[in-house]
């Protein structure tokens, strides 16, 4: 059964800084890996999506890397801003149809 | 250019009565997922549907609940006898494929079902 872990639980920073938010899977036979960031009473927006056979995504100021032997994904966040602060998750695709199972996030605060 | 759409955003129903929450997927996507948030947890998998048909179910809890996505319209959650227990926020998110390159899950606003 696959579970997600993700480190640090909460973060709190001042802007300008570069992040580094974790997340490991248990179970490495997964088909892709998505990364959201969910804000306060509202849905869930994609950031990143990494399939299997790849290393790292880009997007912006977001960089996501998939180890998937070692069961591990790493967010970077660049030059963080007051804007990113939401609750940030990872989610493994372990049925291969967006069967996401999701990590409890981490929670990101940035402050002026 | 919408994306996925659901509605209601905030559902209030006493105990004993029916739920439904509507999903609509962004346009051209035929597959459909439904996935639960309880309070204070993590998003649960409870369905996944593509065009009149459920593939898999297997978050679903055994009673009460349902999923269907037909030929038109929305796809349709159901609760039926709500309890406490079922308030949560529910979300539905949409893909235009299941395998592939083309398999990113876009997910809606979300219903927040209440009950009292």
């Amino acid at each position: 059964k696959q579970e997600v872990t993700q480190i640090p639980a909460a973060l709190s920073v001042p802007e300008g800084e570069n992040l580094v938010l974790n997340c490991s899977f248990t179970d490495s036979a997964i088909y892709n890996l998505q990364w959201f960031r969910q804000d306060p009473g509202k849905g869930l927006t994609s950031l990143l999506l990494i399939q299997s056979s790849q290393r790292e995504q880009t997007s912006g100021r977001l960089n996501a890397s998939l180890d998937k032997s070692s069961g591990r994904s790493t967010l970077y966040i660049a030059a963080s801003q007051p804007g990113d602060s939401a609750t940030y998750l990872c989610a493994p695709d372990s049925g291969g149809y967006n069967k996401l199972i999701f990590g409890a996030g981490t929670r990101l605060a940035v402050h002026p | 250019n919408a994306g996925v759409m659901q509605n209601p955003r905030h559902l209030v129903r006493r105990r004993g009565q029916e739920a439904r929450l509507r999903c609509s997927p962004v346009k051209g996507h035929s597959h459909v997922y439904w996935y639960r948030q309880l309070p204070e947890e993590g998003l649960k998998f409870m369905v996944y549907l593509q065009k009149e048909n459920i593939i898999d179910e297997s978050g679903m809890p055994k009673e009460r609940f349902s999923a269907e996505f037909p030929k038109e319209g929305p796809s349709i959650l159901r609760i039926q006898q709500v309890v406490r227990g079922d308030s949560a926020a529910y979300f539905c998110a949409s893909s235009p494929s299941a395998q592939g390159a083309d398999t990113e899950a876009f997910f809606g606003q979300g219903t927040r079902l209440t009950v009292v």
